[in-house]
């Protein structure tokens, strides 16, 4: 399966400001998403980050609010803009080879905004 | 919309003893339904999944079943050990996409 470099980690924000999460696969992938889970729920998708074109949102998700680039198979960002104490939560990437193939998650990125 | 119900969302065996968790879904054009471990501060990782065109699928001691009819799949772990302590998340496709939609989880505890 795909290994996938995820950064950060983790962060620490002020609120009103942005962060950008990066999501670097060792191979080329058809899929990638962006998911958002909430401490102790379950996992949100955000959008679908379409290769050479605008990313397709989910209900409830704004491109404003979470613009995604992913410039080529490999590679793709999401970030967080305009900051709310809300938007603390673990950012996961994840890549998928085929339909019903199953995903690989990246890492995480655990957020807090203060 | 779409909705995957899962149960319980906790469960606690003792060690050796069986677990079960079911999950319910709502579209009837969902045809692939993977499983989730996800251990505390770590990445969920697929365990096992299942295709709509086959009732069961098992590997070693976990085991996924699906009724398409009754729209509901299970996940069977059998001999549980410590190490199987996590959240697990069930997850179905929307319609034949290749999106999914995930339960709320089951945090199980297995018990020394």
């Amino acid at each position: 399966s795909a290994v996938i470099s995820q950064k950060p980690s983790r962060d620490i924000c002020q609120r009103g400001t942005s962060l950008t999460i990066q999501c670097q696969v060792d191979s080329q992938v058809t899929m990638m998403f962006w998911y958002r889970q909430q401490p102790g729920q379950s996992l949100t998708l955000i959008a679908t980050a379409n290769q050479g074109s605008e990313a397709t949102y989910e209900s409830g998700f704004v491109i404003d609010k979470f613009p995604i680039s992913r410039p080529n198979l490999t590679f793709s960002t999401l970030t967080v803009s305009n900051m709310s104490p809300e938007d603390s939560s673990i950012y996961l990437c994840s890549v998928g080879t085929g339909v019903n193939n199953g995903y690989t998650f990246g890492s995480g990125t655990r957020l807090t905004v203060v | 919309g779409e909705n995957v119900e899962q149960h319980p969302s906790t469960l606690s065996v003792q060690e050796g003893d069986s677990a079960v968790i079911k999950c319910t879904y709502s579209d009837s054009a969902s045809n692939y339904f993977p499983w989730y471990k996800q251990e505390l501060g770590k990445r969920p990782q697929l365990i096992i999944d299942i295709r709509s065109n086959v009732g069961e699928k098992k590997d070693q001691r976990i085991a996924v079943t699906l009724n398409k009819t009754a729209k509901h799949f299970s996940l069977h772990i059998t001999e549980t050990q410590p190490e199987d302590s996590a959240v697990y998340f069930c997850a179905a496709s929307i319609g034949g996409t290749y999106k999914y939609i995930f339960g709320t989880g089951t945090r199980l505890k297995v018990l020394a």
